[in-house]
């Protein structure tokens, strides 16, 4: 079983300063993680994703989060936000499975979610 | 490419009335998802599809709630008697199924369907 910990409900800024929005997972096996962000009034979309590799991944919007192992941590960053990030972001783990012979990530356990808030 | 559609959008019920909701996944998805996502927390996972076989649902309430995937493509998920406690958001996701590790099987997901049962 899989259990995610987003440790801030609620996260308030200022434009151009940077954020942390911090997860922590637990898990008896290996497990792929995600970053999800929500809109108001829109559907679920994939931020970013640890699959393998380099341990520092990289949205097209300038987010950015490091997996730790050793902390299991999943940390999202931003060096500097504008007011369009505002929206609940969602952390979430996915076993590595093989499913009859294939992969699909999509069996995720999420955290509670932290909303983001960006003040002009 | 169309994305995951679900309807309706909203929903009242009264407690002990009963409700579906549909879900078109992705064409050529073979993998879908059930979500109940409740005020303030994450969503949770309710079922999990595999063409038209059901490959996990064991946190689905099956007193109560239902689903179903006739053919492999559209799914329906049915409540019946509705409490309160049901009143949540049901997201559908869908992914394609690739054989072998590396595959990139993301999961997309539908705007959801936000249920209010009074």
């Amino acid at each position: 079983a899989q259990s995610v910990t987003q440790l801030d409900s609620q996260v308030p800024v200022f434009e151009e300063a940077p954020v942390e929005l911090r997860c922590n997972y637990s898990s008896s096996v290996s497990v792929y993680l995600f970053w999800y962000v929500q809109y108001p009034n829109q559907g679920l979309q994939l931020l970013l994703k640890y699959l393998s590799g380099s341990t520092l991944v990289e949205s097209i919007n300038g987010f950015e989060a490091e997996f730790n192992k050793s902390q299991t941590s999943f940390h999202l960053r931003k060096p500097s936000v504008h007011i369009s990030d505002t929206a609940e972001y969602f952390c979430a783990v996915s076993p590595i499975q093989n499913n009859a012979g294939g992969t699909s990530y999509g069996k995720l356990t999420f955290g509670q979610g932290t909303i983001l808030t960006v003040h002009p | 490419e169309a994305g995951v559609a679900q309807s309706p959008r909203y929903k009242i019920i009264e407690k002990r009335q009963s409700v579906a909701f549909w879900c078109n996944p992705i064409s050529g998805h073979a993998t879908l998802y059930w979500y109940q996502q409740i005020l303030g927390q994450g969503p949770k996972l309710l079922i999990q599809f595999q063409n038209n076989g059901v490959v996990d649902d064991s946190q689905l309430p099956k007193d109560r709630f239902s689903a179903e995937r006739l053919k492999g493509v559209d799914s329906t998920l049915k409540i019946q008697p509705a409490k309160l406690e049901d009143s949540a958001v049901y997201l559908c996701a869908s992914s394609p199924f690739r054989p072998g590790r590396g595959g990139n099987t993301e999961a997309f997901f539908g705007q959801g369907t936000r249920l209010t049962v009074v």
